[in-house]
């Protein structure tokens, strides 16, 4: 049962460049999130989305989109990176009503 | 402005003592609590959780305090373990299925 998986692991990008992080949860959860962790600030909400078909903003959203393909897969897109989104990203997912998120390994992003 | 806040960055705690852990909140909204680890290179796995409406919960070696009025809430971890030097992140819900985290204290446990 492989859980929560991301894509890429790690990636460098050149300020301005564009990339879409992908993830997948095989665990038929309904809600899916974004995070990202930043030294001191811990796990801030980028978006999330409650279930199929329907996406929100979280804490930190400017400079990102996302989309829910489909209940499995939830991508977040950097249109034009900035130094500042230089961080590590995770994907989670959980079930509505359910309290435990079970997150991804991670994708370590630089932008240079 | 945090919600949740884990003042203490770092913590070192000889192996077989107690550790406790500190999170302060303040959206008096918050009905759950839940308790994050994470070791180097992997993503946050649960460990414990509590709702608002008990104080305490216990699971083996790990005890969850939860003390509203104060907007307060800990983890001790009884005997500590070399095993257990990780990240250890607070969280809390409103009622909805965002979590909000705190920043994190890294556990350092020396045997």
């Amino acid at each position: 049962n492989a859980g929560v998986t991301q894509t890429p692991k790690f990636q460098v990008l050149k300020t301005g460049q564009s990339m879409t992080l992908q993830c997948a949860q095989d665990m038929n959860h309904n809600s899916m999130y974004w995070y990202r962790q930043d030294p001191g600030m811990g796990l801030r909400l980028i978006y999330y989305s409650a279930s199929e078909g329907t996406t929100d903003k979280g804490e930190v959203p400017n400079g990102y989109n996302v989309s829910r393909l489909n209940k499995r897969e939830f991508s977040l897109r950097l249109e034009s990176a900035a130094p500042s989104q230089t961080s590590v990203y995770f994907c989670a997912s959980s079930e509505l009503g359910d309290t435990e998120a079970f997150f991804g390994q991670g994708t370590r992003l630089t932008v240079v | 402005d945090q919600q949740v806040k884990q003042n203490s960055p770092s913590l070192s705690v000889q192996e077989g003592r107690i550790s406790i852990l500190n999170c302060d909140y303040t959206n008096s909204m918050f009905d759950y609590f839940l308790w994050y680890k994470k070791y180097p290179a992997e993503g946050p796995t649960f460990l414990i959780s509590i709702s608002s409406i008990k104080d305490k919960n216990e699971d083996g070696r790990f005890t969850v305090f939860l003390n509203k009025s104060a907007k307060h809430l800990s983890l001790h971890i009884v005997p500590s373990q070399p095993g257990d030097s990780a990240v250890y992140f607070c969280a809390a819900l409103d009622g909805g299925n965002k979590l909000v985290f705190g920043a994190g204290t890294i556990l350092r446990v020396k045997s």
